[in-house]
């Protein structure tokens, strides 16, 4: 079992530019979510998938938007990057299929977003 | 909202000995608590898994508590071990489907 796997692991961009972060969940999960952290922070949440749609959203802009593939795998996109959106970007998959609320969440290794 | 503290922020102990890291949080209406360990610029492992109903949960060395009511958990590691140098983050999972997270406590086992 692969576990949570992102990609890329380091990214540089510039101001102003889009990026898109993938991530593909740990074997049998159904629900990815997305987390920032920023250094010396714990992980604030972004937004979570379930069955392809948006189901909760943390409080971030509009310029995060992400989707959910029917093989459960998920981008984070995020555009006109700020240098504030410089961080450690974490998935977390877990299996909350059939109405589940209690699960364990397993994270990946995360990707660190530079902006400069 | 659910504001998650962990205190100490940062701890320094000797090879061998216990270590007690602390979680509180402000509504006790949650599903469960994880601990998680992170290494320097890497992903989060999870170590522990307590559900709502659960006083306590062990593993190896490590052993945590939970007190719903009073909204507070405590993560003990016996015997600890340089390798044990890392920061663990407390997690809590409410209504609202995500994991609030506390900031952290850093943990140095000198040799």
């Amino acid at each position: 079992d692969a576990g949570v796997t992102q990609s890329p692991t380091h990214l540089i961009k510039t101001r102003g530019q889009q990026v898109t972060l993938r991530c593909s969940p740990k074997s049998g999960h159904d629900t990815v979510s997305w987390y920032q952290q920023a250094l010396g922070q714990g992980p604030q949440f972004i937004f979570q998938y379930y069955e392809e749609e948006e189901r909760q959203r943390g409080n971030f802009p509009d310029r995060f938007s992400g989707h959910q593939f029917p093989n459960y795998s998920s981008e984070l996109n995020v555009n006109a990057l700020l240098l504030g959106d410089s961080a450690l970007y974490l998935c977390a998959s877990s299996a909350d299929g059939q109405g589940a609320v209690d699960t364990e969440a397993f994270f990946g290794q995360g990707t660190r977003l530079t902006v400069v | 909202k659910q504001e998650v503290t962990q205190i100490p922020a940062a701890l320094s102990v000797p090879e061998g000995e216990n270590l007690v890291l602390n979680c509180s949080f402000t509504d006790s209406a949650i599903y469960n608590l994880q601990w998680f360990r992170q290494d320097p610029g890497k992903g989060l492992t999870s170590l522990l898994l307590i559900q709502s109903s659960q006083r306590e949960q062990t593993s190896g060395r490590l052993n945590a508590s939970l007190d719903k009511s009073s909204g507070r958990s405590t993560l003990y590691i016996a015997a600890s071990q340089p390798g044990d140098s890392a920061t663990y983050l407390c997690a809590v999972r409410a209504r609202d489907y995500k994991l609030s997270f506390g900031a952290g406590t850093t943990v140095t086992v000198r040799a």
